[in-house]
């Protein structure tokens, strides 16, 4: 059964880069899409970016110029690193895996990461 | 604001069925699939509802989805207290590139 494992620092100052990664234990990392979503308190999911299976990157137009988002195939991970923060990226993160036709059917997702941006 | 809207409340006695809407446009709900998640307090989104209509194994049929044109509907039966939750729809949205959800349904179970 697959599962997914994701950590990172779940403490920052404003300015600072966000970085998180999750691991793929017990499934084939080949065949899917890799996706961060994110919940900020009181709010609804937000789409942050996915690393398809076709090789490329999609990120939120709203996220686009802080977001990377990386794969690790060797290693079965993938990261998010989200720079200059603000307390609006104050979340809990989550990383999910999509299947091949649609990257939006998430059907495993990560214990999700409570990350706090404050002074 | 969300590029899908949904209703941010429902509610409904024990038994009794309720639905939550899902309202987009052409370039999203329209011409792709749409998933619909339940995410109960402290837990991550749990996929209930993918391709429209289709329930992942292990979902009861109490759950089930539909599409028309530019918006989705998930209807849930039975309903039991351990049904309240956040419910969320998301798809892809053409024009942006991107992944959309809706803002969120809360559920309470009176």
């Amino acid at each position: 059964q697959v599962q997914l494992q994701q950590w990172g620092a779940g403490l920052l100052k404003p300015s600072e880069t966000l970085s998180l990664t999750c691991a793929v234990y017990g499934g084939s990392f080949s065949f899917y899409s890799w996706s961060w979503i994110r919940r900020p308190p009181g709010k609804g999911l937000e789409w942050i970016g996915e690393f398809n299976r076709g090789g490329s990157t999609k990120y939120n137009p709203s996220l686009k110029s802080r977001v990377t988002i990386s794969v690790h195939t060797s290693k079965n991970q993938f990261s998010l690193k989200l720079s200059s923060v603000t307390a609006a990226d104050t979340a809990v993160y989550y990383c999910a895996r999509g299947t091949y036709y649609d990257s939006i059917r998430m059907d495993v997702w990560g214990q999700g990461t409570t990350v706090t941006v404050s002074s | 604001q969300s590029v899908l809207t949904q209703p941010p409340s429902v509610s409904a006695a024990p038994g009794q069925k309720v639905t939550i809407s899902c309202s987009g446009s052409s370039s999203n709900i329209e011409n792709n699939y749409v998933s619909w998640y339940q995410q109960l307090p402290g837990t991550a989104p749990k996929l209930l509802i993918y391709d429209n209509s289709q329930r992942p194994s292990g979902i009861p049929d109490r759950f089930s989805g539909s599409k028309s044109g530019t918006s989705a509907t998930l209807g849930i039966t039975g309903l039991q207290t351990g049904d309240e939750a956040d419910y969320f729809c998301g798809t892809w949205d053409n024009s942006l590139s991107a992944g959309v959800f809706g803002g969120g349904t809360k559920l309470t179970v009176l």
